[in-house]
């Protein structure tokens, strides 16, 4: 069956520090991978979009790649700060456009 | 630009009754998707509307649920008779097309507990 795979245990970092959290997906062949951010009490927040035929995308201290090989992508964020606490959630969307959500990694940033 | 609204934020009710939840979507955005996240798992698709057409409902659990789009403007989801495994938080969102070139855009959720 078609599975994303988001690490599930918490990622603590130092302010200033790189953060890279890591999507693995199965059984699946995406045309699109997004990464939003959600907040306690909030609905998902769109951040970055790839294309199957892009390798790598970047907006402000965000950047994104995707290994359609490795069926991986990897999101960073750079200079991080605690304003970037929050539990970030990779989707694919099939050529088909369904799209479908992994259960997202909890990033603590420390001042 | 409002974003997208979503009624109510919370709802208890008991097993057996109904409840309907409303989703209103970004004004001219064609597709309007249910999401819901049970028991802190990943968000599930439920189902796409394109317009007032149902685009895939794939999702839908079972025929205890149904959702309308009347107009091709607001959403409403309904659950009759709630069971106690439909309690989780139920998202609306909406994109002006059907690829995601530039994500989709959630409310808040409606969070639903089954007692």
């Amino acid at each position: 069956s078609q599975k994303i795979e988001q690490n599930s245990e918490a990622l603590n970092i130092q302010e200033g520090k790189t953060a890279t959290l890591t999507c693995n997906y199965t059984n699946y062949s995406p045309a699109y991978l997004q990464w939003y951010r959600q907040d306690p009490g909030r609905g998902p927040v769109f951040l970055l979009l790839i294309r199957e035929n892009e390798k790598e995308k970047r907006k402000e201290r965000l950047k994104v790649t995707f290994d359609t090989t490795l069926k991986q992508s990897l999101f960073h964020i750079t200079a991080s700060q605690p304003a970037d606490s929050a539990t970030y959630l990779c989707a694919l969307t099939s050529g088909g456009f369904k799209t479908i959500f992994g259960a997202g990694t909890r990033l603590f940033v420390k001042a | 630009e409002a974003g997208v609204t979503q009624f109510p934020s919370h709802s208890v009710i008991e097993k057996g009754q109904t409840v309907t939840l409303r989703c209103d979507p970004i004004s001219g955005h064609d597709n309007l998707y249910w999401y819901r996240r049970v028991m802190g798992k990943e968000i599930k698709f439920l189902l796409h509307f394109v317009k007032e057409s149902k685009q895939d409902e794939s999702g839908m659990p079972n025929n205890r649920f149904l959702a309308e789009r009347t107009g091709g403007t607001y959403s409403t989801l309904k659950v009759q008779p709630a069971e106690l495994e439909d309690s989780g938080v139920y998202f609306c969102a909406s994109s002006p097309g059907t690829r995601p070139n530039y994500g989709y855009t959630f409310g808040s959720g409606t969070r639903l507990t089954v007692v």
